[in-house]
């Protein structure tokens, strides 16, 4: 039982390079998330996705942009790196939107961004 | 002044004592997440609470809507314990706490 996948676990970019975090989910949940940690602050929201063909922004979508594949997929992209994104990305998902409910994370991808 | 504050920030214990980590709030939620992320990284939810008091084995955590605040409770504390703990308050959009960094030594 895999829950939430993401890939890949480690990544170092040069500044400018691009690249796309990819997150799967086998719970046939609805929403799905994206989320980075910083040291000293708390999980911040990227974008999240509440339902398949939807996606919003988050507290802080600036310099990223997302793609819902289909009810399983959700990924990440990052056209041009930035140092300022070096961060561990965290995807999660929930059966529904509804923020009352536990969330499924993944294992995190730590990137780097020189 | 963070929205969601943990304290203390980081807590080393001898395996066997009681532990508490706290998380205060100043926004009105209507529930609270707390979750445990490993030394690998990988982040569980552990419980999520709206009033009163959950248990599952050793790990409790209580919350006082009314002040604002929750607790974890560890009993008989292990060092397979030692992890980030993160409470989240649910405002209509989940907001985390910075994490309290738990070592049990044995």
């Amino acid at each position: 039982n895999a829950g939430v996948t993401q890939t890949p676990k480690f990544q170092v970019l040069k500044t400018g390079q691009s690249m796309t975090l990819q997150c799967a989910q086998d719970m046939n949940h609805n929403s799905m998330y994206w989320y980075r940690q910083d040291p000293g602050m708390g999980l911040r929201l990227i974008y999240y996705s509440a339902s398949e063909g939807t996606t919003d922004k988050g507290e802080v979508p600036n310099g990223y942009n997302v793609s819902r594949l289909n009810k399983r997929e959700f990924s990440l992209r990052l056209e041009s790196a930035a140092p300022s994104q070096t961060s561990v990305y965290f995807c999660a998902s929930t059966p529904t939107r509804v923020l009352n409910q536990p969330q499924h994370f993944g294992d995190g991808t730590r990137l780097s961004i020189l | 002044k963070n929205e969601v504050e943990q304290s203390p920030q980081n807590l080393t214990a001898q395996e066997g004592e009681f532990i508490t980590i706290n998380c205060s709030y100043s926004v009105g939620i209507s529930a609270l997440h707390w979750l445990q992320q490993h030394p690998g990284g990988g982040i569980v939810s552990l419980f999520m609470l709206s009033s009163g008091k959950k248990k599952h084995g050793r790990l409790i955590a209580t919350i006082n809507i009314q002040e604002k605040h929750s607790s974890l409770h560890i009993t008989a504390s292990h060092p397979r314990d030692s992890a980030v703990y993160i409470c989240a308050v649910n405002t209509g959009k989940l907001i985390f706490g910075q994490g309290t960094t738990l070592q049990v030594k044995p």
